[in-house]
């Protein structure tokens, strides 16, 4: 159990186009996603937090204009990169929090999905 | 607020022999600590978390780790290295009660020597 998708795995885009990443929770209902980037060779940053229904909240120094999340079903999590540029390139990873006891009674662990590597042209 | 420290960037081993990867933590209450293993291109898997239980936490793949207050410490551990090791390893600690946010150390990366 507690398996979370991101589609795609890989995307290449044109810079100034748009691009939407999805990150699914398969079996379990995700009340929080986080959203995530990792530069080559370096950690995780968190970019924002999604609560199903409700706006996202951003990290300080995330533009919240240029990454848009959206967390409309409760195993649904949308990340879009607006205008694309070069800088945006980078290995964009999300994770989902079951309800309280919604994975075999573990409550606040996060879920990975495996990631989805952007590459901007 | 709540830190983590991973003490070392790259660490090398030969395969069969022991590892050690090092990690403080800085935290005001009583935290949940993680080691996460990251393969080239890949997400992150779980090797073990501690959750106020037992100290000594073991994990997948024959890693563990022990939880040490005193030394504000959560190293992990393994008797003998095998070459699928190689990989980054992240220690990773909760950012407090109801937040559920995590708060990542820069990693480490394992390299293992045949």
């Amino acid at each position: 159990g507690a398996v979370v998708s991101q589609h795609p795995s890989w995307v290449i885009c044109k810079s100034g186009t748009s691009v939407k990443i999805e990150c699914r929770s398969l079996d379990f209902q995700a009340t929080t996603m986080f959203w995530y980037r990792q530069f080559p060779k370096q950690s995780l940053m968190l970019m924002a937090t999604s609560n199903e229904g409700s706006k996202a909240t951003y990290e300080q120094g995330v533009e919240k204009d240029k990454f848009l999340i959206n967390h409309a079903s409760l195993t649904l999590s949308t990340l879009t990169v607006t205008s694309a540029h070069p800088e945006d390139s980078s290995f964009y990873i999300c994770s989902a929090i079951a309800g309280q006891g919604g994975v075999s009674g573990r409550a606040h662990e996060q879920y990975f999905g495996p990631g989805t590597r952007l590459t901007v042209t | 607020a709540q830190s983590v420290t991973q003490l070392d960037s790259h660490v090398s081993v030969s395969e069969g022999t022991p590892v050690l990867l090092r990690c403080n933590y800085s935290s005001s209450y009583s935290p949940s600590l993680f080691w996460y293993v990251q393969h080239p291109n890949k997400g992150l898997q779980l090797l073990l978390k501690y959750t106020s239980a037992a100290t000594l936490v073991k994990g997948i793949n024959g890693f563990e780790a022990e939880f040490k207050k005193s030394e504000t410490s959560f190293h992990l551990t393994k008797p003998s290295a095998h070459m699928s090791d190689a990989a980054e390893y992240f220690c990773v600690v909760s950012d407090g009660p109801g937040t559920y946010k995590y708060i990542f150390g820069t990693g480490t990366r394992l390299k293992v020597l045949a």
